[in-house]
């Protein structure tokens, strides 16, 4: 079936430390990759997104790019600031099926500090 | 602001009892989505309608139902609640069926069940 596993958090930095959260898919054919934030108390966010293989997300600084060999999508920043914690979910929506629904991982806590 | 808007912001209500979900998605959005995020389930699907239809069901309980109207909000029902469905309820709304289509979120509405 189709899946997203991330890394588990939390993830602790500080500010302009290298960020790199990963993120691996199971699915069939060719998914929609994406990267939504969630900031405390706030629904989620669309960070960025990439629709076929090689293509590169990026927005805000942060980047990933669509790996069909390794099924991967890392979300990487070269410079995190304090108001880039939040948590952040991988997702997929799968081809062929009947909905677009979004399938998510379990979300990656990041925490910067100052 | 996404332009989403769900009603209530929080809900508390005891065990057995029914309560009703309000979405109205962003104008000109036709795909409306239900997903619940709770701390061991993680973000998961619930259902999808599109313009006015059922589209794709997750794993939604037989115990919760929902439905899109001709104006295009949704109202996602839950009866016979128990503890477990205390939870955050967010509605998303994207304007087709297109995979690559983002979804906007709204801000949920959280659930006690007592």
């Amino acid at each position: 079936g189709n899946s997203v596993t991330q890394m588990e958090g939390p993830v602790t930095l500080s500010e302009e430390a290298f960020l790199t959260i990963n993120c691996t898919y199971t699915a069939t054919g060719y998914p929609s990759l994406f990267w939504y934030v969630q900031y405390p108390g706030e629904g989620l966010q669309l960070l960025l997104k990439a629709t076929k293989a090689d293509d590169k997300g990026s927005n805000k600084g942060f980047e990933a790019t669509y790996r069909k060999e390794t099924t991967s999508f890392h979300l990487e920043k070269g410079s995190v600031q304090v108001s880039d914690s939040a948590v952040y979910f991988c997702a997929l929506t799968p081809v062929w099926e009947a909905g677009t629904a979004l399938i998510f991982g379990k979300g990656t806590t990041l925490s910067v500090s100052s | 602001d996404s332009g989403v808007t769900q009603t209530p912001k929080h809900l508390i209500t005891a065990t057995g009892q029914r309560v009703t979900l309000r979405c109205s998605p962003r104008s000109g959005d036709l795909s409306v989505y239900w997903y619940q995020q709770s701390l061991d389930q993680g973000l998961q699907f619930l259902i999808q309608y599109y313009n006015g239809e059922e589209r794709a069901k997750g794993n939604i309980l037989e115990r919760f139902s929902a439905q899109q109207f001709p104006d295009l909000h949704s109202e996602l029902n839950l009866s016979s609640l128990e503890l477990g469905d205390s939870a955050l309820y967010f509605c998303a709304s994207s304007v087709s069926l297109a995979g690559a289509d983002e979804q906007y979120f709204g801000p949920g509405t959280r659930l006690t069940v007592t």
